[in-house]
C-alpha cells in the first residue's frame, strides 16, 4: 500500500547547529504535505501545510524562521530546524494525503517519525 | 475541521470486542470521520474512514449515527498489539489539501 517515508527516525544534535528531516512519498505524488510535532503523553499538533513548488503556510505561533519548510517535488517535503536549542527536542510527523483513486481513496498516510533530541 | 471528543482512557480484556465512541456533534456535511491509531513512538497508522454509511475492513468496523453526529469504532478482536492512542477526527472531504486536526485520542488498553 501506500507509504510515507521519514528520515531520519532519530537524531542529537548540538544546541546551535540544524537538523533536517526529510519527507517522502513512494507511491504516489502528493502536491500537499503536513508537519506536526508531538511532545511527550500529548497529542499531535499541526506545525505547518507543506505545498510544492509554493511557500508553506504557518499554523499560528509556528516560526516559519525556525522551521524551514521546502517541498521541491511532489515526492519530497523537507523540515529543517534551523539553529536548534533543547526547546525544539520533539517528535516531529510528516503526513501525506494520497489523491483520489479507487485503491488509496483519499488517505492520509503518515511518515514513522523522528525523535529530535537537542543537548 | 469540527471538534471531536473521545474518552481519555479505555480498558478491553484480549479476544473481547473493544467499542471506542467519538462525539462529533458540529460535523458538517461535507466531513468525513476518520480513525487512526498511534502506538508508541510511530507515526499515526489509518483505520479506516466514513461518511455517513457504516464501514468495515480488515482492521475495524465504523458505525455511524443516522444524524452523524457521533460514531463508534469496533475491533472485533482486540489483542495485545491494539493497545494504543485512539484518535477520532472529522475532516473536508474536499481536495487533499485538507488538514487533519487531532484532538486528545482514547488510550485503549488491552488486558491479558
Amino acid at each position: 500500500g501506500a507509504v510515507v517515508s521519514q528520515h531520519p527516525s532519530r537524531v542529537i544534535c548540538k544546541s546551535g547547529t540544524s537538523v533536517k528531516i526529510e519527507c517522502r512519498s513512494l507511491d504516489f505524488q502528493a502536491t500537499t504535505m503536513f508537519w506536526y510535532r508531538q511532545f511527550p503523553k500529548k497529542s499531535l499538533m499541526l506545525m505547518a501545510t507543506s505545498n510544492e513548488g509554493s511557500k508553506a503556510t504557518y499554523e499560528q505561533g509556528v516560526e516559519k524562521d525556525k522551521f524551514l519548510i521546502n517541498h521541491a517535488s511532489l515526492t519530497l517535503s523537507t523540515l529543517t530546524v534551523t539553529s536548534a536549542h533543547p526547546e525544539d527536542s520533539s517528535f516531529y510527523i510528516c503526513s501525506a494525503t494520497s489523491p483520489p483513486s479507487a485503491e488509496y481513496n483519499e488517505k492520509l498516510f503518515f511518515g514513522s517519525g523522528t525523535q529530535l533530541s537537542v543537548l | 475541521d469540527a471538534k471531536t471528543t473521545q474518552p481519555t482512557s479505555m480498558d478491553c480484556a484480549e479476544g473481547r470486542a473493544a467499542n471506542l465512541p467519538c462525539n462529533h456533534s458540529t460535523i458538517s456535511g461535507n466531513e468525513y470521520v476518520y480513525w487512526y491509531r498511534q502506538i508508541h513512538s510511530q507515526g499515526p497508522q489509518y483505520i479506516i474512514h466514513g461518511l455517513k454509511n457504516n464501514e468495515t475492513n480488515e482492521m475495524a468496523s465504523l458505525i455511524i449515527t443516522e444524524d452523524r453526529k457521533s460514531s463508534t469504532l469496533i475491533l472485533p478482536h482486540a489483542t495485545l498489539r491494539d493497545t494504543a492512542v485512539y484518535y477520532c477526527i472529522v475532516r473536508s472531504r474536499t481536495g487533499t489539501a485538507s488538514k487533519l486536526t487531532f484532538g486528545t485520542g482514547t488510550r485503549l488498553q488491552v488486558t491479558l
